[in-house]
């Protein structure tokens, strides 16, 4: 069975531009979760995803933003890109919520460098 | 918020050792989860804990729900080189988000 799936697995960009990450869930998950980690730090959590819609995010700006497609697959969008912005992106899938196997999977990650 | 304590920062040990990490919350938690970390890759699921008290085991790993709900540990037995790489513990609070509280991680380094 493949795993979770992330594209590209690295992206160079500028200040001010706009970055678009990909990431496919195991198949039969449902809720994709994206995570941003910045270098030698823990994961801080950005966005869940569940059945199309936006379930919850974290303390981050306007400018990252996301949506997951029927397919279940999701995009994160990050606009306007700062410095800062530098970090692994990765993603997460689970399965359907509340059947208790709901555990969060990763894929490797998008490292993302904003110059 | 939640927060997770996680401890310790950093392990230098002799192959062969075993190993002990754990992670406290300031709030209860339903699930705990422990990853592994290689440089520039995701985490891999290690162990996932659904019940407090809950001891398991995968391996030479072995970690428990504690019973207040509030802290896990992990314990790595006889370590070998390959364990290098930073573990980091997450835990799903009793709201309804379903977001993951990521510790700040263990570093390992295993001496041959």
């Amino acid at each position: 069975e493949a795993g979770v799936t992330q594209s590209p697995t690295h992206l160079i960009k500028t200040r001010g531009q706009q970055a678009t990450l990909r990431c496919s869930p195991i198949s039969g998950h449902t809720s994709v979760y994206w995570y941003q980690q910045a270098l030698g730090l823990g994961l801080q959590f950005l966005l869940w995803y569940d059945e199309g819609e936006e379930r919850n995010r974290g303390n981050f700006p306007p400018r990252f933003s996301g949506r997951q497609f029927p397919n279940y697959s999701s995009e994160l969008n990050v606009n306007a890109l700062e410095l800062e912005d530098s970090a692994l992106y990765l993603c997460a899938s689970s399965s359907r919520i509340g059947l208790g196997t709901d555990t969060q999977y990763f894929g490797p990650g998008t490292r993302l460098t904003v110059l | 918020g939640q927060q997770l304590n996680q401890s310790p920062q950093s392990m230098f040990i002799q192959e062969g050792e075993d190993v002990s990490m754990n992670c406290t919350s300031s709030s209860i938690f339903n699930t705990w989860l422990w990853y592994k970390q290689d440089p520039g890759e995701g985490p891999v699921l290690l162990i996932a804990l659904y019940k407090a008290g809950e001891l398991t085991s995968n391996g030479r790993l072995t970690a428990q729900f504690g019973i207040t709900r509030k802290d896990s540990f992990l314990n790595i037995s006889a370590s070998i080189p390959s364990d290098v790489g930073i573990y980091f513990c997450a835990g799903r609070g009793m709201d309804s988000s379903y977001k993951l509280i990521f510790g700040s991680g263990t570093r390992l380094l295993v001496r041959p």
